[in-house]
Parts: C-alpha cells; sequence; structure tokens
C-alpha cells in the first residue's frame, strides 16, 4: 500500500492567493483527518471525515478555511484567500472505524508557505 | 478527553532503554493510552496503544500503572533513528487524537 498521499509537498504562495492542498487516504479508509502543525501551535486537528460526512470542523481556524471529501478516495483543504500566518505544515491521516483498528496513518504532510 | 503530562526532553545512549513517563491523573474509565512519535519532518506515526493492561509490540512496551494515572513508553535498545519526539495522548470514545507537546528524545551514540 502506498499509505497516505498528500500533494503538493511544498507550496510556495503569496498572500491572498487560492491554496488547495490534496489528500488520498489508504483504500479502503473510511475516516479523514486534517492537521495542522506549527511551532507556536503545535499539531493541531482541523476537521475530520467519516464516510465522506465532516463530522467536527471544530479546529477549522475561520471562513478562509474550507475542506471536502467528495468521494472515499480524496479531499481537500482550501484557504482562500491565504495570509502568512496560515504558513505551517498540513497533515492528512486516514484510518478505519475505531474499533477495528485503533491507528490513524499519517500522511507526509504539505509545507505551505505564504509570503 | 485527559490531559496528558510529558517531560520536555530526554536523552538516551543508543542500545539503552529509553524509559518515556506520562502523566494522566484525569483518566477516565474508558480513554485509552495512546503513543506516537515524530521523526524530524515526517508524520507522525503510531507506536502501541493500551487501556490498563501493559502492551507489547514490535516497536516498543508500554506500562500503565494500577491506578492509571501514568504510563511509561519503553524502547528497549533505543537507536539514534529513534531520535523523535514522543506523544502520549489519552483518546476516549472518539475519533480525535488531541496532541500535545510531546518529550524530545535525542538518542545519542
Amino acid at each position: 500500500d502506498a499509505g497516505v498521499i498528500q500533494s503538493p509537498r511544498h507550496e510556495v504562495t503569496e498572500m491572498g492567493q487560492e491554496v488547495t492542498l490534496r489528500c488520498k487516504p489508504i483504500s479502503g479508509h473510511n475516516s479523514l483527518f486534517w492537521y495542522r502543525q506549527t511551532m507556536m501551535r503545535g499539531l493541531e486537528l482541523l476537521i475530520y471525515f467519516n464516510n465522506n460526512v465532516p463530522i467536527d470542523d471544530s479546529g477549522m481556524p475561520e471562513d478562509r478555511f474550507s475542506a471536502k471529501m467528495p468521494n472515499a478516495s480524496f479531499s481537500t483543504l482550501k484557504i482562500q484567500p491565504s495570509e502568512p500566518r496560515d504558513s505551517a505544515v498540513y497533515f492528512c491521516a486516514s484510518s478505519l472505524p475505531r474499533g477495528l483498528e485503533e491507528t490513524q496513518y499519517f500522511g507526509p504532510g504539505t509545507r505551505l508557505l505564504v509570503l | 478527553d485527559a490531559k496528558t503530562t510529558q517531560p520536555p526532553s530526554m536523552d538516551c545512549a543508543e542500545g539503552r532503554a529509553a524509559n518515556l513517563p506520562c502523566n494522566h491523573s484525569t483518566i477516565s474509565g474508558n480513554e485509552y493510552v495512546y503513543w506516537y512519535r515524530q521523526i524530524h519532518s515526517q508524520g507522525p506515526q503510531y507506536i502501541i496503544h493500551g487501556l490498563k493492561n501493559n502492551e507489547t509490540n514490535e516497536m516498543a512496551s508500554l506500562i500503565i500503572t494500577e491506578d492509571r494515572k501514568s504510563s511509561t513508553l519503553i524502547l528497549p535498545h533505543a537507536t539514534l533513528r529513534d531520535t523523535a519526539v514522543y506523544y502520549c495522548i489519552v483518546r476516549g470514545n472518539t475519533d480525535k487524537l488531541i496532541f500535545g507537546t510531546g518529550t524530545r528524545l535525542q538518542v545519542f551514540p
């Protein structure tokens, strides 16, 4: 299995531009999680989906952030407009239903720099 | 979910056992203790989890005290590749993992 796939791995953009981060979960996993990691705030959960449905988006910082999961094999996290304070590493993770397996598998992350 | 407390950093000599402590004094009966680690520039990696019994797998052992208020992750023979930030997480009846600041383990030759 290829594991969780994220793209792009690195993104540099200018303030005000739209940024779209992509994630392909492990095949067969029905839960998908988006995290953000910064030096100041550590690793934070932004939003997670079960069976393509958003369950908890309480970690999404503001309306500039949106996430979608149109099907079981693809999710996007969009920032529009982007700001320098959005610079961070964004991780996607996936898992099987809790009770079948307890492990979240993380992707390699997308390093975002907003100038 | 219960809060966890870990030392910010620890050192360990290569080949020796690394014992990483975690306090979770407010843990409730249905909450599990999870350990993840994050090697520099990579995504977090699951290590082990347990409820009240001690657990062992190919990566590590988890020792949970009888009152469940603390636990210790043991890497029996640490290698340089075990240098990472180790996160102790208490997880209840939820899909969410709440990461704290973790312990930065430095394994030296």
